[in-house]
C-alpha cells in the first residue's frame, strides 16, 4: 500500500495569512493527487485533482503543485469559510489511500 | 443538480449484516465509477471499495475483501455495498460518491472523488 503523510497535522493561522500543506506519498504516485476539505459533520469536497487542476466552483486561492512523492495544497489568503481539515488521496494504485488529514484551526 | 443518497445504517451486532444503498441523480449514473469510503469516530478518511460504470469491475480495501460486495442496478441508479460479518472496526460513517475518471501521465487513468453524498451511520456495537 502507498501511504501518505501529510504535514503539519494541526496548523494554527490567521485570517489573510498564506497556508501550505504538504503531503508525501511512500512512492511515486505522479500527479495522480487529490485534495479535499471536510468541514465538522460534513461530508468531504473535491478542491484539487490531477495535482494540480482546481475543481469548478472552488476560489482560485486555492492551489496544488508536486508531482511524485511531494505536494503542496496552498491557500493564498485564508478565508473564515476556510478553517476545516484537509486530506490528500492518491489514485495511482489499489488501495486508493489518504493521508491522515491536517487541521486548520484559527490562531 | 448532482444528488447522493446513502441509507441502510444502523445498529447491528459482530457478526452480523447490512446492506447500505445509495441513490443517484443529476448525472448518467451509468457511465461513472462509484465508490464507498468511510470514516470511523474522529478519525480519517478510508476508501473501502470501488465499482466500474458497467459493474463488471470491482476492488476493495484489504479490511474488507471478502466480506463486504459493492454492486450497482444501472436501471435504478442506486448502488450498494453489501457488508457481512461485520467488526467493531467497521463502525463508521459510510459516504458513496461518485468517481470521476481522468488522463494522467500520457495515457494512465486516474481516478477522483467528484461528489460526495452525506454518508450514513453504521455502528457495530453488541
Amino acid at each position: 500500500d502507498i501511504q501518505m503523510t501529510q504535514s503539519p497535522s494541526t496548523l494554527s493561522a490567521s485570517v489573510g495569512d498564506r497556508v501550505t500543506i504538504t503531503c508525501r506519498a511512500g512512492q511515486s504516485v505522479s500527479s495522480c493527487l487529490a485534495w479535499y476539505q471536510q468541514k465538522a459533520g460534513k461530508a468531504p469536497k473535491l478542491l484539487i485533482y490531477k495535482a494540480s487542476s482546481l475543481e469548478s466552483g472552488v476560489p482560485s486561492r486555492f492551489s496544488g503543485g508536486g508531482s511524485g512523492t511531494e505536494f503542496t495544497l496552498t491557500i493564498s489568503s485564508l478565508q473564515p469559510d476556510d478553517f476545516a481539515t484537509y486530506y490528500c488521496q492518491q489514485c495511482s494504485s489499489y488501495p486508493w489511500t489518504f493521508g491522515q488529514g491536517t487541521k486548520v484551526e484559527f490562531k | 443538480e448532482v444528488q447522493v443518497l446513502e441509507s441502510g445504517g444502523g445498529l447491528v451486532q459482530p457478526g452480523g449484516s447490512l446492506r447500505l444503498s445509495c441513490a443517484a441523480s443529476g448525472f448518467t449514473f451509468s457511465s461513472y465509477a462509484m465508490s464507498w469510503v468511510r470514516q470511523a469516530p474522529g478519525k480519517g478518511l478510508e476508501w473501502v471499495s470501488v465499482i466500474s460504470g458497467g459493474g463488471g469491475t470491482t476492488y476493495y480495501a484489504d479490511s474488507v475483501e471478502g466480506r463486504f460486495t459493492i454492486s450497482r442496478d444501472n436501471s435504478k441508479n442506486t448502488l450498494y455495498l453489501q457488508m457481512n460479518s461485520l467488526r467493531a472496526e467497521d463502525t463508521a460513517v459510510y459516504y458513496c460518491a461518485k468517481t470521476v475518471q481522468f488522463t494522467y501521465y500520457y495515457d494512465s487513468t486516474g481516478y477522483y472523488f467528484g461528489y460526495w453524498g452525506q454518508g450514513t451511520l453504521v455502528t457495530v456495537s453488541s
